[in-house]
């Protein structure tokens, strides 16, 4: 059984950096058969994909988010992290980290319980 | 900028049967989007119901359907049921790895 937890300061202020991490056990963030997914979804809104990394550390990120994102990951910890530069009030949302299969047709199967990540002054 | 639409809300009877679509705000919804769908309930985590249009994933009862009808992407629900009740989200693919969420359908069973 897979699990993802997510980790990381639950507020900011604007103009901080967002840094999340994922652990995930169960599984290995070194196989080569899942995606590694950021996805948020703001209070009362719809979800939003921030982006993804593979095992081989390429990533493809949101292209509204792409000049302020990082993903990467850490094989040792069998964790992966996000990085959100200039945070704004609208990046205020609960943030999921998920897992999900290669094949384009392959749901997002797995998800973390999401952690709520304030901004404000 | 390409929108993924959905009503924004629905409500079904208990034992009625609803269709919620997910289009786009330039162009047609087709199996090449690979759609797919989740259920969320207040406080929790999206469940994966449907993906790659019409497939259920693992212990989705089998009242839940996906389809491509018209220009969208469609989940139908038969027979629905209280805890049916719950926002609904689709997600498409927009080809080069990118994909795109619509703003979810909160589903009232009355």
């Amino acid at each position: 059984q897979v699990q993802l937890r997510e980790s990381g300061p639950g507020l900011l202020k604007p103009s901080e950096t967002l840094s999340l991490t994922c652990t995930v056990s169960g599984a290995s963030v070194t196989s080569g058969n899942f995606y590694w997914y950021w996805i948020r979804q703001p209070p009362g809104k719809g979800l939003e994909w921030v982006g993804y990394i593979y095992y081989s550390g390429s990533t493809k990120y949101n292209p509204s988010l792409k000049s302020r994102v990082t993903i990467s990951l850490d094989t040792s910890k069998n964790q992966f992290s996000l990085k959100l530069r200039s945070v704004t009030a609208a990046d205020t949302a609960v943030y999921y980290c998920a897992r999900k299969g290669v094949m384009v047709a392959a749901p997002v199967d797995d998800w973390g319980q999401g952690t709520l990540v304030t901004v404000s002054s | 900028q390409i929108v993924v639409t959905q009503e924004p809300s629905f409500s079904v009877s208990p034992g009625g049967t609803v269709t919620l679509t997910c289009g786009l705000s330039a162009g047609s919804v087709s199996t090449t989007h690979y759609p797919s769908w989740y259920q969320q309930t207040p406080g929790q985590a999206p469940r994966t119901l449907i993906f790659n249009t019409n497939t259920r994933s693992s212990g989705v009862p089998d009242r839940f359907s996906g389809s491509i009808l018209g220009n969208k992407a469609a989940l139908t629900i038969t027979g629905a049921q209280a805890d049916d009740e719950a926002d609904y989200h689709c997600m498409l693919s927009m080809g080069s790895g990118i994909w795109v969420f619509g703003e979810g359908t909160k589903l009232t069973v009355l």
